[in-house]
Protein backbone atom coordinates (compact mmCIF):
# COMPACT_ATOMS: atom_id res chain seq x y z
CA UNK A 1 0.00 0.00 0.00
CA UNK A 2 1.33 3.40 -1.21
CA UNK A 3 2.89 5.55 1.99
CA UNK A 4 3.42 8.87 2.71
CA UNK A 5 7.41 8.70 4.21
CA UNK A 6 8.81 11.17 6.68
CA UNK A 7 12.65 12.06 7.18
CA UNK A 8 13.73 12.44 9.92
CA UNK A 9 11.95 10.58 12.50
CA UNK A 10 13.08 12.85 15.26
CA UNK A 11 15.22 15.96 15.01
CA UNK A 12 16.95 17.72 17.96
CA UNK A 13 17.84 21.17 17.35
CA UNK A 14 18.83 24.41 19.25
CA UNK A 15 16.44 27.39 19.62
CA UNK A 16 17.48 29.94 16.87
CA UNK A 17 18.31 27.10 14.02
CA UNK A 18 16.49 26.67 10.99
CA UNK A 19 15.22 22.86 10.48
CA UNK A 20 13.84 21.33 7.06
CA UNK A 21 11.30 18.44 7.77
CA UNK A 22 11.08 16.43 4.99
CA UNK A 23 8.10 14.46 3.28
CA UNK A 24 7.82 12.06 -0.13
CA UNK A 25 3.94 12.27 -1.09
CA UNK A 26 2.39 9.32 -2.15
CA UNK A 27 3.03 9.71 -6.14
CA UNK A 28 -0.31 10.36 -8.01
CA UNK A 29 -1.66 12.69 -5.10
CA UNK A 30 -2.27 16.63 -5.72
CA UNK A 31 -3.07 17.78 -2.27
CA UNK A 32 -0.39 18.03 0.60
CA UNK A 33 -0.62 19.07 3.75
CA UNK A 34 1.21 19.85 7.35
CA UNK A 35 -0.04 19.33 10.55
CA UNK A 36 1.86 19.28 14.11
CA UNK A 37 0.12 17.92 17.60
CA UNK A 38 2.05 19.29 20.39
CA UNK A 39 2.28 16.69 23.31
CA UNK A 40 -0.74 15.97 24.95
CA UNK A 41 -2.66 18.36 22.53
CA UNK A 42 -5.01 17.81 19.57
CA UNK A 43 -4.09 17.77 15.84
CA UNK A 44 -3.66 20.83 14.08
CA UNK A 45 -3.73 22.60 10.86
CA UNK A 46 -0.48 24.27 9.37
CA UNK A 47 -0.80 24.43 5.80
CA UNK A 48 -2.11 23.31 2.83
CA UNK A 49 -0.28 22.76 -0.99
CA UNK A 50 -1.57 22.35 -4.29
CA UNK A 51 -0.83 23.16 -8.25
CA UNK A 52 2.77 24.38 -6.78
CA UNK A 53 1.19 27.28 -4.20
CA UNK A 54 -0.42 27.67 -0.75
CA UNK A 55 -4.21 26.98 -1.16
CA UNK A 56 -4.65 27.50 2.42
CA UNK A 57 -2.68 28.23 5.68
CA UNK A 58 -3.29 28.50 9.91
CA UNK A 59 -2.96 30.84 12.13
CA UNK A 60 -0.11 28.71 13.60
CA UNK A 61 1.51 29.06 9.89
CA UNK A 62 3.42 32.23 10.82
CA UNK A 63 6.56 34.11 9.02
CA UNK A 64 8.93 31.74 10.59
CA UNK A 65 6.68 29.09 8.30
CA UNK A 66 7.75 28.10 5.06
CA UNK A 67 6.95 25.21 2.33
CA UNK A 68 8.40 23.96 -0.58
CA UNK A 69 7.90 21.27 -3.13
CA UNK A 70 11.29 21.96 -4.21
CA UNK A 71 11.12 18.97 -7.31
CA UNK A 72 8.36 16.49 -7.96
CA UNK A 73 8.50 14.35 -5.65
CA UNK A 74 9.36 15.85 -1.82
CA UNK A 75 7.59 18.64 0.29
CA UNK A 76 9.31 20.50 2.47
CA UNK A 77 8.18 22.69 6.01
CA UNK A 78 10.85 25.01 6.69
CA UNK A 79 11.10 26.38 10.32
CA UNK A 80 13.39 29.68 10.02
CA UNK A 81 14.14 30.39 13.67
CA UNK A 82 12.88 27.70 15.79
CA UNK A 83 11.67 28.48 19.14
CA UNK A 84 10.69 26.33 22.63
CA UNK A 85 7.14 25.84 21.74
CA UNK A 86 7.88 24.56 17.87
CA UNK A 87 8.82 21.20 20.02
CA UNK A 88 5.78 18.74 18.20
CA UNK A 89 4.78 15.56 15.84
CA UNK A 90 5.15 17.33 12.28
CA UNK A 91 2.87 15.23 10.04
CA UNK A 92 2.89 15.42 6.47
CA UNK A 93 -0.06 14.27 4.91
CA UNK A 94 -1.38 13.87 1.08
CA UNK A 95 -4.57 13.42 -0.94
CA UNK A 96 -5.57 12.41 -4.38
CA UNK A 97 -8.32 15.04 -4.14
CA UNK A 98 -10.62 16.87 -2.30
CA UNK A 99 -13.17 14.40 -1.82
CA UNK A 100 -10.79 11.31 -0.84
CA UNK A 101 -9.57 10.51 2.45
CA UNK A 102 -5.88 11.84 3.49
CA UNK A 103 -2.87 9.73 3.89
CA UNK A 104 -0.64 10.58 6.90
CA UNK A 105 3.12 10.02 7.39
CA UNK A 106 4.43 8.65 10.85
CA UNK A 107 5.52 12.13 11.81
CA UNK A 108 9.16 13.78 12.27
CA UNK A 109 9.09 14.72 15.95
CA UNK A 110 10.75 17.84 16.46
CA UNK A 111 12.57 19.15 19.86
CA UNK A 112 13.77 22.44 20.40
CA UNK A 113 16.35 23.42 23.18
CA UNK B 1 -15.35 28.22 12.73
CA UNK B 2 -15.85 24.78 12.27
CA UNK B 3 -15.08 22.64 16.13
CA UNK B 4 -15.30 19.31 16.85
CA UNK B 5 -15.44 18.03 20.77
CA UNK B 6 -14.78 14.53 21.65
CA UNK B 7 -16.15 14.32 24.87
CA UNK B 8 -14.76 11.52 26.40
CA UNK B 9 -10.78 12.05 27.34
CA UNK B 10 -10.39 7.97 27.67
CA UNK B 11 -12.67 5.16 27.36
CA UNK B 12 -12.11 2.00 29.73
CA UNK B 13 -13.60 -1.24 27.90
CA UNK B 14 -13.46 -4.91 28.29
CA UNK B 15 -11.99 -6.76 25.40
CA UNK B 16 -14.92 -8.37 23.64
CA UNK B 17 -17.66 -5.90 24.83
CA UNK B 18 -19.06 -3.50 22.74
CA UNK B 19 -18.01 0.37 21.79
CA UNK B 20 -18.86 3.76 20.66
CA UNK B 21 -17.08 6.52 20.77
CA UNK B 22 -19.11 10.14 20.35
CA UNK B 23 -18.16 12.73 18.49
CA UNK B 24 -19.69 16.15 17.91
CA UNK B 25 -19.16 18.98 15.13
CA UNK B 26 -20.20 22.42 14.50
CA UNK B 27 -20.30 23.40 10.96
CA UNK B 28 -23.52 24.84 9.51
CA UNK B 29 -23.00 23.18 6.30
CA UNK B 30 -22.78 19.14 5.79
CA UNK B 31 -19.01 18.44 6.58
CA UNK B 32 -17.10 15.83 5.35
CA UNK B 33 -16.11 13.63 8.74
CA UNK B 34 -13.34 11.55 9.15
CA UNK B 35 -12.38 8.95 11.92
CA UNK B 36 -8.49 8.54 12.50
CA UNK B 37 -6.87 6.36 14.54
CA UNK B 38 -3.00 6.72 16.16
CA UNK B 39 -1.22 4.22 18.12
CA UNK B 40 1.95 5.31 20.39
CA UNK B 41 4.54 6.74 17.73
CA UNK B 42 2.54 6.56 14.54
CA UNK B 43 0.86 8.45 12.20
CA UNK B 44 -2.89 8.84 11.63
CA UNK B 45 -4.30 6.15 9.78
CA UNK B 46 -7.63 6.50 8.66
CA UNK B 47 -10.77 4.05 9.47
CA UNK B 48 -13.34 5.45 7.84
CA UNK B 49 -15.00 8.68 6.26
CA UNK B 50 -17.96 10.23 5.30
CA UNK B 51 -19.10 12.36 2.53
CA UNK B 52 -22.87 11.92 1.70
CA UNK B 53 -25.03 8.88 0.93
CA UNK B 54 -25.53 6.09 3.27
CA UNK B 55 -25.31 7.51 6.53
CA UNK B 56 -23.83 4.80 8.24
CA UNK B 57 -20.42 4.27 6.44
CA UNK B 58 -17.95 0.81 7.54
CA UNK B 59 -14.26 1.02 8.05
CA UNK B 60 -11.47 -0.81 8.28
CA UNK B 61 -10.74 -3.35 11.22
CA UNK B 62 -14.39 -3.41 11.57
CA UNK B 63 -15.57 -0.51 12.99
CA UNK B 64 -18.41 1.71 11.81
CA UNK B 65 -19.70 5.40 12.23
CA UNK B 66 -23.26 6.66 11.73
CA UNK B 67 -23.85 10.43 10.70
CA UNK B 68 -26.83 12.18 12.16
CA UNK B 69 -27.63 15.79 10.99
CA UNK B 70 -30.19 16.25 13.84
CA UNK B 71 -27.49 15.85 16.13
CA UNK B 72 -24.43 16.74 14.39
CA UNK B 73 -22.23 13.86 16.11
CA UNK B 74 -20.13 11.33 13.96
CA UNK B 75 -20.20 8.28 16.50
CA UNK B 76 -17.94 5.41 15.77
CA UNK B 77 -18.39 2.52 16.74
CA UNK B 78 -17.37 -1.33 17.22
CA UNK B 79 -19.11 -4.35 17.95
CA UNK B 80 -16.25 -6.46 19.96
CA UNK B 81 -13.07 -4.92 20.50
CA UNK B 82 -9.98 -6.77 21.12
CA UNK B 83 -6.91 -5.76 22.56
CA UNK B 84 -5.00 -4.22 19.94
CA UNK B 85 -7.55 -1.77 19.68
CA UNK B 86 -6.15 0.00 22.13
CA UNK B 87 -5.22 3.43 20.96
CA UNK B 88 -5.96 7.57 20.68
CA UNK B 89 -8.97 8.07 18.14
CA UNK B 90 -9.00 11.29 16.29
CA UNK B 91 -11.95 12.31 14.66
CA UNK B 92 -12.01 15.38 11.96
CA UNK B 93 -13.84 17.21 10.21
CA UNK B 94 -13.35 19.06 6.47
CA UNK B 95 -15.34 21.63 4.88
CA UNK B 96 -16.26 19.98 1.92
CA UNK B 97 -14.26 20.12 -1.18
CA UNK B 98 -11.48 22.01 -1.47
CA UNK B 99 -7.77 22.13 -0.27
CA UNK B 100 -9.12 22.96 3.43
CA UNK B 101 -7.45 21.35 6.05
CA UNK B 102 -8.34 18.90 8.55
CA UNK B 103 -10.06 20.30 12.22
CA UNK B 104 -9.53 17.44 14.47
CA UNK B 105 -10.87 17.07 18.21
CA UNK B 106 -8.98 16.45 20.85
CA UNK B 107 -8.93 12.78 20.57
CA UNK B 108 -10.28 9.81 23.41
CA UNK B 109 -7.86 7.12 24.75
CA UNK B 110 -9.12 3.83 24.40
CA UNK B 111 -8.24 1.36 27.07
CA UNK B 112 -8.85 -2.49 26.63
CA UNK B 113 -9.48 -4.17 29.98
CA UNK B 114 -8.45 -7.97 29.80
Amino acid sequence: EPEVTQTPSHQVTQMGQEVILRCVPISNHLYFYWYRQILGQKVEFLVSFYNNEISEKSEIFDDQFSVERPDGSNFTLKIRSTKLEDSAMYFCASSSGASYGYTFGSGTRLTVV
Amino acid sequence: AQSVTQPDIHITVSEGASLELRCNYSYGATPYLFWYVQSPGQGLQLLLKYFSGDTLVQGIKGFEAEFKRSQSSFNLRKPSVHWSDAAEYCCAVKEGGGADGLTFGKGTHLIIQP
